[in-house]
């Protein structure tokens, strides 16, 4: 299994609604990450785990909560999100030790703040 | 900080070759990736470097000179299929910090 899988692929929410965005892969890896992704731009980091710490955190507003339950999951938990923050958000995973580093996107949830 | 820079936009032949500079400003290199990504899609991985060189993989080749902060993705017999955006990323910091280029849309034509 090679996968990492996002849920849900789109969310429409309110600024007032609390949501949240989970994301889950089974290959082991002890590195996960948040990227946001606006359009025709690159990924920005947001929040990587390691071994299901918090090792970096991209000065990233306190509206965005990470939480990493186990080694497997990871969810963003959203609340008073502003229309700035429509974009994709992509959860990645990587190995920490041996390996490339080479980083496994999911496909994404596609946040749109009305 | 860190700086990494690549051209925005290139345009090139079916069937030829074009080549991808990336520059990059960074402290704790640890390694240079070399990732894809349609619209609307999530990056995929093409390549990784962390050695001075060339490494080959099918149509694509990366290199690496970490003394001139220089890297290029070399994509050969080009395919319609290979129009998208050519992101070039730093790891750095461990196996932590993978931070993007603003990426190249490469637009391939007949």
């Amino acid at each position: 299994d090679t996968e990492v899988t996002q849920t849900p692929k789109h969310l429409v929410m309110g600024m007032t609604n609390k949501k949240s965005l989970k994301c889950e892969q089974h290959m082991g890896h002890r590195a996960m990450y948040w990227y946001k992704q606006k359009a025709k731009k690159p990924p920005e980091l947001m929040f990587v785990y390691s071994y299901e710490k918090l090792s970096i955190n991209e000065s990233v507003p306190s509206r965005f909560s990470p939480e990493c339950p186990n080694s497997s999951l990871l969810n963003l938990h959203l609340h008073a999100l502003q229309p700035e923050d429509s974009a994709l958000y992509l959860c990645a995973s990587s190995q920490l030790a041996g390996g490339t580093g080479e980083l496994f996107f999911g496909e994404g949830s596609r946040l749109t703040v009305l | 900080g860190q700086n990494i820079d690549q051209p925005t936009e290139m345009t090139a032949t079916e069937g030829a070759i074009v080549q991808i500079n990336c520059t990059y400003q960074t402290s704790g290199f640890n390694g240079l990736f070399w990732y894809q990504q349609h619209a609307g899609e999530a990056p995929t991985f093409l390549s990784y470097n962390v050695l001075d060189g060339l490494e080959e993989k099918g149509r694509f080749s990366s290199f690496l000179s970490r003394s001139k902060g220089y890297s290029y993705l070399l994509l050969k017999e080009l395919q319609m299929k290979d129009s998208g955006s050519y992101l070039c990323a730093v790891l750095s910091g461990g196996y932590q910090k993978v931070t993007f280029g603003i990426g190249t849309k490469l637009q391939v034509i007949p």
